[in-house]
């Protein structure tokens, strides 16, 4: 079975552009969750979407937003980008919301210059 | 403010030996708690769980202890092997994840 997959791996940005990451969850998973990875920060919480609706979201500002189409695959949206927002952006998904195990994707490396 | 402590970024061990990694908490209404490793340019990997009703769970060499009261939970790895040379990651679990900010282990042969 193939893993969670994120595209694109690396992406370099220019403050106050916009960004589209994308995820696709392993094949019968139906819950994504996108997670903001910092040096010193640990994996902070997004949001989670499960049947196209988001469940949770973190303390995050309204630039980032992000959906879930109904083949379950996730997009997370980043306006206005800011120099902060440089970091590793994690996808993971499980098969539901009771489910704890959490599948992650390789990531994807913002660099905002 | 972080939820979800861990107060040693880096820890380096005998191959052969145990390797002890920390966590704090504190949120007492966490329900699940669980420990991911993650290797360089790849997503972090689940390793183990623990429920909040257990204090202790097994898998070969991985081991996770949970002491509620102290608002504590441990990995121990025995024995330890350079391939467990990784960031380890503690998470616990209310509605969301909330993770540590991770543990650079050092397995030296």
């Amino acid at each position: 079975k193939a893993g969670v997959t994120q595209t694109p791996r690396y992406l370099i940005k220019t403050r106050g552009q916009q960004v589209t990451l994308s995820c696709s969850p392993i094949s019968g998973h139906r819950s994504v969750s996108w997670y903001q990875q910092t040096p010193g920060q640990g994996l902070q919480f997004l949001f989670e979407y499960f049947s196209e609706t988001q469940r949770n979201k973190g303390n995050f500002p309204g630039r980032f937003s992000g959906r879930q189409f109904s083949n379950s695959r996730s997009e997370m949206n980043v306006s206005t980008l800011e120099l902060g927002d440089s970091a590793l952006y994690l996808c993971a998904s499980s098969l539901d919301v009771e489910s704890y195990e959490q599948y992650f994707g390789p990531g994807t490396r913002l660099t905002v210059t | 403010d972080q939820q979800v402590k861990q107060n040693s970024p880096s820890l380096s061990v005998q191959e052969g030996r145990i390797s002890i990694l920390n966590c704090d908490y504190t949120n007492s209404m966490f329900d699940y708690f669980l420990w991911y490793k993650k290797y360089p340019a790849e997503g972090p990997t689940f390793l183990i769980s623990i429920s909040s009703i257990k204090d202790k769970n097994e898998d070969g060499r991985f081991t996770v202890f949970l002491n509620k009261s102290a608002k504590h939970l441990s990995l121990h790895i025995v024995p330890s092997q350079p391939g467990d040379s990784a960031v380890y990651f503690c998470a616990a679990s209310e509605y969301q994840f909330y993770f540590g900010t991770g543990t650079s282990l050092t397995v030296i042969p």
